[in-house]
């Protein structure tokens, strides 16, 4: 019940395309969803992050969409470039703070 | 410094050996959090403090594993006698508050660069 599973694992896209990565929660309890952004070497970097009372935030262009009903909720990067070639993760956490996070998403953007 | 620093950067343990690693985390920040991150994974919760008093220890793998904060700043993660298991980048998080006794839920988590262990 402690699972966040992320889809895919990895993902090629064009420069100036749409990135979409998709996650899926099970506990009903979280009620903080952050995206956090990873290059090689360093340490995760928050990117955005939603509260399941909104079903959609939108800062430059990420965009984050949540599905309550669903337990679903998805990234969206707008004209992708290559500079945003990282490692993405989608997490979650409840009362503790603690972030339970999904396996991970390698994306490359081809110039 | 501005960010939450992490030391040593890179580790290399023989199997057997006591391993400390150091968390500096962002000054003033009540919140510390310890995470595992095997190659190709996602983080994974270790352990929390809040202030000086270690929370939730419910991630650490084994009694091996024992972590301490002792002033509420600098964090101290120990691995005794290492396994090639333990071999990962541990990650030490930092944030202003706590989500506990009504605190702040969600609050943003600021994350160090990381040491890499490895245990041959």
């Amino acid at each position: 019940q402690q699972q966040v599973k992320q889809s895919p694992q990895s993902l090629i896209v064009q420069k100036g395309g749409i990135s979409i990565i998709n996650c899926a929660y099970e506990n009903t309890a979280f009620d903080y969803f952050p995206w956090y952004q990873q290059f090689p070497g360093k340490g995760p970097a928050l990117l955005i992050a939603i509260r399941p009372d909104v079903s959609e935030k939108k800062e430059g262009r990420f965009t984050i969409s949540f599905n309550k009903s669903a337990k679903q909720f998805s990234l969206h990067i707008m004209d992708s470039q290559p500079g945003d070639s990282a490692t993405y993760f989608c997490a979650a956490s409840g009362a503790t703070n603690k972030l339970i996070f999904g396996t991970g998403t390698l994306l490359a953007v081809q110039p | 410094g501005a960010g939450v620093s992490q030391s040593p950067r890179y580790k290399v343990a023989k199997r057997g050996q006591d391993v400390a690693l150091r968390c500096d985390p962002i000054s003033g920040h009540v919140s510390l959090f310890w995470y595992q991150q095997a190659l190709g994974q996602g983080p994974e919760f270790l352990t929390y403090f809040q202030n000086e008093a270690q929370l939730d220890k419910s991630g650490l793998p084994s009694d091996r594993f024992f972590a301490e904060r002792p002033e509420g700043s600098v964090s101290t993660l120990k691995i005794q006698r290492t396994q090639q298991e333990d071999s990962a980048v541990y990650l030490c998080a930092s944030s202003r508050a706590t989500g506990l006794a009504g605190g702040v839920r969600g609050d943003t988590q600021y994350f160090g660069p990381g040491t890499r262990l490895t245990v041959l």
